[in-house]
């Protein structure tokens, strides 16, 4: 069973349409990060919630909006899709200090 | 606000060659976690290191983690080509949750 599964993989759409990533993880760990990896591999922090509650919010674009209906489950909507949005989407999950469990990714391509 | 800096950025070594790179924090961390992500994959975790000088070694990579904890090194010895891919030294914050990850380094083994 994977452990932290992020759907779709593969995702392609044109400017100005709205589009959900969604994540879960089965490993019983209380913080979801969502992370954007640009094409120069740089993972930049965008979300993080603990036990369903926002604690991270990074500077990114309201566009963008987190949902987590429970511990379990991080979804990631993004609204009028830009060219810039284009990336690699990584769910992640973790207790406390301890290591991140990544899901596959989603690369996302707007075209 | 927190930062992780990591050089070099690109590192392309003749296989059985040595290899490091290093991590730099703006701010002291309470520990600092390495992933490895190969080619079209996900990161997945290698190591973490919580104590200051503490010195961690699996196999042929040995992990530092410095005096001042802002500062950690990655160093794989004799290089193979199955070390390809990018690694990323990554911080924790004990107060936030935040996991900050430095700008990775990719490393290329030529055979």
């Amino acid at each position: 069973d994977t452990a932290v599964s992020q759907t779709p993989k593969y995702l392609v759409t044109q400017m100005g349409n709205d589009k959900s990533i969604k994540c879960e993880q089965n490993l019983g760990h209380d913080t979801m990060y969502w992370y954007k990896q640009d094409s120069k591999k740089f993972l930049k922090i965008m979300f993080s919630y603990n036990n369903k509650e926002l604690i991270i919010n990074e500077t990114v674009p309201n566009r963008f909006s987190p949902k987590s209906p429970d511990k379990a489950h991080l979804n990631l909507h993004i609204n009028s899709l830009e060219l810039g949005d284009s990336a690699v989407y990584f769910c992640a999950s973790r207790n406390g200090n301890t290591e991140a469990f990544f899901g596959q990714g989603t690369r996302l391509t707007v075209v | 606000g927190q930062q992780v800096m990591q050089i070099p950025q690109y590192q392309h070594v003749q296989e059985g060659e040595d290899f490091t790179t290093y991590c730099n924090s703006s701010t002291t961390l309470s520990n600092i976690q390495w992933y490895k992500q190969r080619p079209g994959g996900h990161p997945v975790f290698l190591i973490q290191l919580v104590k200051s000088g503490e010195v961690k070694k699996q196999k042929r990579l040995t992990f530092q983690f410095g005096e001042a904890k802002k500062n950690s090194s990655l160093h794989i010895t004799a290089t193979q080509t199955t070390d390809v891919g990018t690694y990323f030294c990554a911080g924790g914050s004990s107060n936030t949750g935040k996991l900050i990850f430095g700008q990775g380094t990719t490393l290329q083994v030529k055979p």
